[in-house]
């Protein structure tokens, strides 16, 4: 069965710093891969997603990943973070090439970013 | 257009006490899913619907029962809740990817159910 893994349960990052959250999957083939956004309260916002192609993704809020098929990655990058960007964070797979899977996404556990001023 | 909306916002049960949730999508989306949120575990699938009057487990279904009588409601129910059901549930939909299976549509998400079983 697949999983995903998110190794940092928290980060704390300064306003105007990077951030880099790390997402690694197990999965017999190269699964579609999504990052997912949840701020305070809400439900979760997609912020990007990977299907194949560029390794390289551009999603909305100025976040981008990349994905390393060798190290079965898919971390999450924002060269300047703003104070907006405290939230949780989630990183997801989906099977492919099965039409009954109903789009079924397994999730990450999660990582939790805080902003500094 | 509301998107996913989902009722209640709150809700607390004493143990034993049975209760349904309510999703509705405005988006004429074909699948629906019910997730549970606990801290460190990421979201799980309950159940989920490929379409009107079809549902299948998910991950962690037990204790839940789902119906899908209409295209744009989905209902989770707890008949006799337990602690261990005190969660957020979050229910999320989307449309069909491309003809074949290989492709995959973003998940739309309501603003999900705090549920505390005493």
């Amino acid at each position: 069965a697949q999983s995903v893994t998110q190794p940092d349960i928290h980060i704390t990052v300064s306003e105007g710093a990077s951030l880099e959250l790390r997402c690694n999957y197990s999965y017999g083939a190269t699964p579609y891969l999504f990052w997912y956004v949840q701020s305070p309260g809400q439900g979760l916002q997609l912020l990007l997603k990977y299907f194949s192609g560029d390794t390289l993704v551009q999603g909305i809020k100025g976040f981008e990943a990349e994905f390393k098929r060798s190290q079965s990655s898919f971390n999450l990058r924002k060269p300047s973070v703003h104070w907006s960007d405290a939230a949780e964070y989630f990183c997801a797979v989906g099977l492919v090439g099965i039409k009954a899977a109903g789009n079924k996404l397994t999730f990450g556990g999660g990582t939790r970013v805080l902003v500094k001023p | 257009n509301a998107g996913v909306t989902q009722t209640p916002k709150f809700r607390v049960l004493k143990t034993g006490q049975s209760m349904t949730l309510l999703c509705a999508q405005d988006m004429n989306h074909e699948y629906m899913y019910w997730y549970r949120q606990d801290p460190g575990m990421g979201l799980r699938l309950i159940h989920y619907s490929v379409g009107e009057g079809t549902t299948a487990k998910g991950e962690v279904p037990d204790g839940y029962n789902v119906s899908r009588l209409k295209k744009q409601n989905f209902l989770l129910g707890l008949e006799s809740a337990a602690p261990s059901q005190t969660s957020v549930y979050f229910c999320a939909s989307s449309s069909p990817g491309l003809a074949g299976g290989n492709s995959y549509n973003e998940q739309f998400f309501g603003p999900g159910t705090r549920l505390t079983v005493l």
